[in-house]
This record gives structure tokens, sequence and C-alpha cells, in this order.
């Protein structure tokens, strides 16, 4: 059964600090990876999809990374911002759980000005 | 249409009373996935569509719950006398065809008093 941990479960940072999120699958026959952002009250945000064959993508501020062979993956967010303050979320796609998410509890991230 | 477009939003109702929660993907998804989200938990899977069938029902948590796709399309998810632990946000997704990302929509919030 595949299992997704993210660590930490919240963080606090100041504005303008680069900073990383961190993901962990035990079943590393994945198709692909997806990172989400969800706010408070509301559905989640599709931000960055790594397919198994990728290493990284990249949008705007935000990278993220894929090492298949040792079930991680990392978010960056640069310069970051208080809008950025939300839950980060984390989902393979594969497995022993193909066809359907496996979800992270979460990166709750808060950006203070 | 543009978005995954859940509804209704917001939903209050009675324990023992039925409810039904729709999902309308974006045209063209052939993979629908409906998940509930609990206060305090993370994304459960309850049940995949691929077309109007449903190859995986597994996440589904009693006989109360059921869910059906019609012309590929619209799905409704229904749950019968429902209980107070129904209460949860739940969030639908669909995808172009499975492995190739999620849309997810803005859920619907149930709440059982």
């Amino acid at each position: 059964k595949q299992e997704v941990t993210q660590i930490p479960a919240a963080l606090s940072v100041p504005e303008g600090e680069n900073l990383v999120l961190n993901c962990s699958f035990t079943d590393s026959a994945i198709y692909n990876l997806q990172w989400f952002r969800q706010d408070p009250g509301k559905g989640l945000t599709s931000l960055l999809l790594i397919q198994s064959s990728q290493r990284e993508q990249t949008s705007g501020r935000l990278n993220a990374s894929l090492d298949k062979s040792s079930g991680r993956s990392t978010l960056y967010i640069a310069a970051s911002q208080p809008g950025d303050s939300a839950t980060y979320l984390c989902a393979v796609d594969g497995g022993t759980s193909y066809g359907k998410l496996t979800f992270g509890q979460g990166t709750i991230l808060t950006v203070h000005p | 249409g543009a978005g995954v477009s859940q509804s209704p939003s917001n939903k209050v109702t009675e324990k023992g009373k039925d409810v039904e929660l729709r999902c309308d993907p974006i045209s063209g998804h052939t993979a629908l996935y409906w998940y509930r989200q609990s206060l305090g938990q993370g994304l459960e899977f309850l049940i995949y569509f691929q077309g109007n069938s449903a190859p995986d029902k597994s996440g589904l948590p009693s006989d109360r719950f059921s869910a059906e796709r019609t012309g590929g399309s619209v799905s409704t998810l229904t749950i019968q006398r429902t209980q107070q632990e129904d209460s949860a946000v739940y969030l639908c997704a669909s995808s172009y065809r499975t492995g190739t990302g999620y849309t997810f929509g803005s859920g619907t919030r149930l709440t059982v008093v």
C-alpha cells in the first residue's frame, strides 16, 4: 500500500525567504507526482505535475524535483510572499494504487510580512 | 466547461436524510474521482470512474454511499441515511485520462446535524 509523508507538518517563515517542502513515498513505481495548494475552505489548486520520467518541473517561483528511485520529491518556493500562505499537498499516482491519488497530510505554510 | 464544477457548495442536512452531491467534470475528461476530506484528516479516496464504469469503488466507506456517472460526464455521489461522521468536504476531480494529472473542483461542504 502506497504511503505518502510530508515534512514539515507546519512551517512559518518571514517574507522573502526561500523554502523547501519535502514529500516521500514508499512505492517508487509511480506514474506521476503532483503538488497542490489548498487555501482554507477551498478546493485544491494544481501547482506542478511531474511525470515519472521527469526529474523536475518549474513554474514561476516554484520548482519541484522528483527522485523516483529514492521515493522523494521536494517543492522549492523562492522569495516567499504572504500570499503563498496555504496548505501544500503532495500526491502520487500509481504504484499499487494506479488510477487514484494517494495524498500526504500536507504542510501548512505561513509567510508573515 | 473551464473547470470542474461541484454543487451545492454547501449542504446542511439532518441526520438520517439522503443527500446527492453533483460533479460536472471538464469536458472530454474520461476519468473522474471522488475524494473526502474530513476535519483534520487527509484526503480519502472514495471512487474512480473511467467513462461510465467504476473499476475502483474500494474507498466507499459503507453501503450507504453510492455513485453513478452518466454519459461519461456528470457524476452524482449519493449518501443515504446520513450520519454525523459523514460531515466533510467532498471533492471531485477529473483527468483527461488516468496518469495525466488531475483538476479538482471547489468541493461540497456537507454538514450533518
